[in-house]
């Protein structure tokens, strides 16, 4: 069964600064893999997703996730954040034979100022 | 190209009543999954729907159900409410395996 886990609930970070938003994820077959935010009282948008190829998958919003096979994590990271980054973001896979998407608990970033 | 709609934004129901959900699907879409995310928690995979008949399922219990229409919206179901049942209703649409887009939820409280 697959699963996946964000290592923390709540990242705070000063504007202007990195951020990395941790995801790691268990599965047995081959997967894809996606990140999704969720701004206050919204959907689900998707940032970015890795279907195959490049290890390194750039999205919206100037983010950008490296897919690790070996250490099955799909980490997001942005080299400098904005207050608009405020939000719930959630890490995901789905199994390629499959359709169903398992989410993780999800990270809220806290933007500083 | 009109997204994916979700009525009502939001209700209250008392427990042991029935609620429907509605979902209208993306232009040109004719999957529809529902997901149930919880306060604090990531959405959970309900069921979904693939031109009319139930493609998948979650660990849902049967009281949660659901239908497709020939247009592709969807309702969801849900029989004998429960307190637990609080929580933000999903609806995503996609082109087959293609890539889901999500409503904005409908939030639902039962009291």
């Amino acid at each position: 069964a697959q699963s996946v886990t964000q290592l923390d609930s709540q990242v705070p970070v000063f504007e202007e600064a990195p951020v990395e938003l941790r995801c790691n994820y268990s599965s047995s077959v081959s997967v894809y893999l996606f990140w999704y935010v969720q701004y206050p009282n919204q959907g689900l948008q998707l940032l970015l997703k890795y279907l195959s190829g490049s290890t390194l998958v750039k999205g919206i919003n100037g983010f950008e996730a490296e897919f690790n096979k070996s250490q099955t994590s799909f980490h997001l990271r942005k080299p400098s954040v904005h207050i608009s980054d405020t939000a719930e973001y959630f890490c995901a896979v789905r199994d390629r034979l499959d359709d169903k998407i398992i989410f993780g608990k999800g990270t809220r970033l806290h933007i500083l100022p | 190209e009109t997204g994916v709609t979700q009525s009502p934004t939001h209700l209250i129901k008392t427990r042991g009543q029935q609620v429907t959900l509605r979902c209208s699907s993306q232009s040109g879409h004719n999957t529809v999954s529902w997901y149930q995310q919880a306060l604090g928690q990531g959405p959970q995979f309900i069921f979904q729907y693939y031109r009319e008949e139930e493609n998948g399922r979650g660990n849902f219990p049967p009281r949660f159900s659901g239908l497709q229409f020939p247009n592709y919206s969807s309702e969801l179901n849900v029989n004998a409410l429960e307190l637990d049942d609080s929580a933000l209703y999903l609806c995503a649409s996609s082109l087959a395996n293609d890539e889901q887009y999500f409503g904005p939820g409908t939030r639902l409280t039962v009291t």
